[in-house]
């Protein structure tokens, strides 16, 4: 079974720009997850979909940060304009469904830095 | 609110000897569950042991172990017989089942685990 697919795995932008980063989840899991990580932390649920419906963005700065799951499948983050704190991984994860224990399979993630 | 708490930034240990990870944790709901997450250095988040709130044993898992004392709120993690692979960043997460929750991941600042030859 293939795993949480991400990509770009490392992206460097200068501040103000825009970048964009792309989930594909393990097939037939409804539940995806954005999180992210700043170093020497935990990572952080920026927004959460069941299939193509958004549970919970309640932590994503919406100022600057958008997500969308067409289809219920593969999903793209975008943050525009970046700014230096937004340096960080940004871990994709999946499960099964959403309610009771439901393991969250995590991707590589994406390790963005911005200058 | 939930809340998870790793005390220990960084911790040492001689190799082929035991290591304990400590997690302390806060929530109001009732049903909840606990995992312990392990981050080497290329990134990747690997699930380690996991333990649900109504578990009466404490979940083990080949070297790994759950010390689950639930009226202290902690669940340390345990590894027994330390590998140089196992160095690495620890996560404790938590997850409440309740009423309205979303199931969401609430981690803790993490623990760094350097295994000495």
């Amino acid at each position: 079974e293939a795993g949480v697919a991400q990509s770009p795995r490392y992206k460097i932008i200068e501040k103000r720009q825009s970048v964009a980063f792309w989930c594909n989840p393990i097939s037939g899991h409804a539940t995806l997850y954005w999180y992210q990580q700043i170093l020497g932390q935990g990572p952080k649920l920026l927004i959460q979909f069941q299939n193509n419906g958004v549970v919970d963005d309640s932590q994503l700065p919406k100022d600057r940060f958008s997500a969308e799951r067409l289809k219920g499948v593969d999903s793209t983050l975008k943050i525009q304009p970046a700014k230096l704190e937004d340096s960080a991984v940004y871990l994709c994860a999946s499960s099964q469904d959403l309610g009771g224990y439901n393991e969250q399979f995590f991707g590589p993630g994406t390790r963005l830095t911005v200058l | 609110a939930q809340k998870i708490t790793q005390t220990q930034p960084g911790m040492f240990v001689q190799e082929k000897e035991a290591v304990t990870l400590d997690c302390t944790y806060d929530t109001s709901d009732q049903s909840y569950g606990l995992f312990w997450y392990k981050q080497p250095s290329s990134g990747e988040m690997i699930f380690l042991i996991y333990q649900g709130s109504y578990d009466e044993q404490n979940a083990t898992e080949g070297r790994y172990s759950l010390n689950f004392q639930k009226a202290r709120k902690s669940a340390n993690l345990v590894i027994s017989a330390s590998q140089l692979g196992d160095s690495a960043m620890y996560f404790c997460a938590m997850r409440e089942y309740g009423s309205g929750n979303t199931g969401k991941l609430i981690f803790g600042q993490g623990t760094t685990l350097q295994v000495k030859p």
